[in-house]
């Protein structure tokens, strides 16, 4: 079974200031996806990021990026410019390339102090 | 215009009652979820659907079954709550072959 771990289970970074999140996986699988998801304080979640396994390039959106390490199965995510809506909880995912199954981590809440 | 919806929002009951959660997306996707996050914020899936049959059951309960009278709903039914349901249980849906899931909002289940 493959397996997702956030580490960290709280961060916090001053506003304007960059944070990374990190995500490491295990899997025996060749070709899978990985995706970061923000849950706000509503709920809700949301697709931040995502990047699949046979891309080389690092997957970037805004102030969004990934450094994505096939060989050491890690994935986290760099936030940019941080804003204080960017406060919440953030959730590492995986899936496999025909599995419709989504693994994720445990999540990590995220502080932005102003 | 809410894409992925779910009803009630939070939902307090006795343990031994039976209730149910109902999920509709508005999407058009042909697959959907139901997760469980604990309180220690670990997500888990519990089912799959995809085009009205179940393709993923994790070993839930089966006190737990979901139901789906098409492809644009996936209800949840819990019969004789416990304890430890309490959770925020999330539904889910994308379309094959793409990979991004749309979480509806969540809905909180507490059981005394």
């Amino acid at each position: 079974a493959q397996t997702v771990t956030q580490s960290q289970p709280e961060m916090s970074v001053q506003e304007a200031e960059t944070v990374t999140l990190s995500c490491t996986y295990d899997t025996s699988e060749s070709d899978y996806y990985l995706f970061w998801y923000k849950q706000p304080p509503s709920r809700q979640m949301i697709l931040v990021i995502r990047q699949e396994a046979y891309k080389q390039q690092n997957a970037t959106e805004n102030r969004f990026s990934v450094n994505f390490q096939k060989a050491a199965k890690s994935f986290s995510l760099k936030i940019s410019d941080s804003q204080l809506g960017d406060a919440a909880m953030y959730f590492c995912a995986y899936r496999g390339f025909e599995n419709n199954d989504m693994r994720f981590g445990a999540g990590t809440r995220l502080t932005v102090k102003p | 215009d809410t894409a992925v919806s779910q009803t009630p929002k939070y939902l307090v009951t006795q343990m031994g009652n039976d209730k149910s959660i109902k999920c509709e997306q508005n999407l058009g996707h042909d697959t959907m979820y139901w997760y469980k996050q604990d309180s220690k914020k670990f997500l888990k899936i519990m089912f799959s659907y995809n085009n009205k049959e179940l393709i993923i059951n994790e070993t839930v309960p089966n006190r737990f079954s979901p139901k789906s009278p098409d492809k644009a709903h996936l209800n949840l039914h819990i019969n004789s709550l416990e304890l430890g349901d309490s959770a925020v249980y999330f539904c889910a849906s994308k379309r094959t072959p793409y990979n991004e899931q749309f979480f509806g909002p969540g809905t909180r289940l507490t059981v005394l």
